[in-house]
């Protein structure tokens, strides 16, 4: 059963608009969120993160936000750039009942940035 | 060099034969975490742990076994592999809860 949940495998916008990558979990208990860009044959690497208690966290052309209540966050990037052009995860923190964390990711959504 | 190293980066066994895949960070970060990489299915985590000697199951940890006697190394064994095995491997570590730092990735193939 996945936690969380990336709809679209994938994206492609023209050179110089806004790629919006969305994400959505059903544990309300998470309560850190992340998200990491994947080129191929190289490890993830991590964007841009957001805390439960904000609604939107922004970082150069890269925005992230939260909507709680709709257990939903979506990743912002303008202008989107070729090199943009990647697979974007989105992830959530869940602690357990003994205190320590771990991190459940989404399926990743295929971004692809027409020049 | 400082970071965190994945060996072997490929691999190819054949079924039934046990593999062990090595993870080594050097930042001292307390988490480590085994992710497995599908098409379809993302990132999917295996084991992770909090802290040597301190380990966890995560979403598919069914035939792998992992140990963690020192910080610094988080190695992952298949005993039996199968074919479902093959994968992408990924380690990571952070220092509590925040940014992930990932390894470059380990390709295994059973045959």
């Amino acid at each position: 059963d996945q936690q969380v949940k990336q709809n679209s495998p994938s994206l492609s916008v023209q050179e110089g608009r806004i790629s919006i990558l969305n994400c959505d979990y059903t544990n309300s208990m998470f309560d850190y969120f992340l998200w990491y860009k994947k080129y191929p044959a190289e490890g993830p690497t991590f964007l841009i993160s957001i805390s439960s208690i904000k609604d939107k966290n922004e970082d150069g052309r890269f925005t992230v936000f939260l909507n709680k209540s709709a257990k939903h966050l979506s990743l912002h990037i303008v202008p989107s750039q070729p090199g943009d052009s990647a697979v974007y995860f989105c992830a959530a923190s869940d602690e357990n009942t003994s205190g320590t964390y771990k991190y459940i990711f989404g399926t990743g959504t295929r971004l692809k940035v027409l020049a | 060099d400082a970071g965190i190293t994945q060996s072997p980066r490929y691999k190819i066994t054949e079924t039934g034969r046990q593999v062990t895949l090595m993870c080594h960070q050097t930042w001292s970060h307390s988490y480590m975490f085994w992710y497995r990489q599908d098409l379809g299915h993302g990132l999917r985590l295996i084991y992770y742990s909090a802290a040597a000697d301190i380990t966890d199951k995560g979403e598919v940890p069914d035939g792998y076994v992992v140990s963690r006697s020192k910080t610094e190394n988080f190695p992952l064994t298949l005993e039996s592999a199968t074919r479902s095995q093959t994968s992408v491997y990924f380690c990571a570590s952070s220092d509590v809860v925040g940014e992930l730092f990932f390894g470059e990735g380990s390709r295994l193939t059973v045959l």
